[in-house]
């Protein structure tokens, strides 16, 4: 079964309004998270690295206020696309790590499909 | 820097044809790790295989093998007798160790039509 929850699996909204994805661990304790996004036929670009208790590490271009992500537990980060706009539609996909070593296997979601109208 | 190269932008062959996928990456790192996803068109990430920088040995899993060669960077991955359920897009990428952050290539669409 999944080992890594991701909620919703599709999202629409209206320009303006915030969304928030949530990615779970299901049974280890992620000590990082990553939040990748992929438009249609690319491939996926990291976004940033969420560490539990401590603010993520934006990569570069992505804006950070905008993206919002918050770790506050070892199963449980979350992203909030605040006023998303249509150039937010995209596939936003989570992964996790357990921390127990370097180059371990990560777990990814079944991804979030956005679509700003 | 790190990077993949996945050349192949789309493949089509016909099913119980051979194929395999080509990925050549850069690193400065001397261990790193090496990885193969599988994305059908539902979107998630089928975990497929991990190599390390310090295992070169090829690997064979039914009918999928990947040959690792440190010499020319590259991690080229063999779908034997094809099947059309092995259509999707296939990832390659790259873990340098220090972050665990998996760096990605542009990818593969595989076709396989029966």
């Amino acid at each position: 079964g999944a080992v890594v929850s991701q909620h919703p699996s599709r999202v629409i909204c209206k320009s303006g309004t915030s969304v928030k994805i949530e990615c779970r661990s299901l049974d280890f304790q992620a000590t990082t998270m990553f939040w990748y996004r992929q438009f249609p036929k690319q491939s996926l670009m990291l976004m940033a690295t969420s560490n539990e208790g401590s603010k993520a590490t934006y990569e570069q271009g992505v804006e950070k206020d905008k993206f919002l992500i918050n770790h506050a537990s070892l199963t449980l980060s979350t992203l909030t696309v605040t006023s998303a706009h249509p150039e937010d539609s995209s596939f936003y996909i989570c992964s996790a790590h357990s921390g127990r070593g370097a180059g371990e296997k990560l777990f990814f979601g079944s991804g979030t499909q956005l679509s700003v109208l | 820097a790190q990077k993949v190269t996945q050349a192949q932008t789309e493949i089509s062959v016909v099913e119980k044809e051979d194929v395999t996928l080509d990925c050549v990456y850069e690193t400065r790192d001397t261990t790193y790790y090496l990885f193969w996803y599988k994305q059908p068109p539902s979107g998630e990430l089928v975990f497929l295989i991990r190599r390390n920088s310090f295992d070169e040995q090829n690997e064979i899993s039914g009918r999928y093998s990947w040959n690792f060669q440190k010499s020319t960077s590259s991690f080229n991955f063999t779908i034997t007798a094809s099947q059309v359920v092995d259509s999707a897009v296939y990832f390659c990428a790259l873990n340098g160790g220090a972050t665990n952050k998996l760096i990605f290539g542009t990818g593969t669409l595989l076709a396989v039509q029966p």
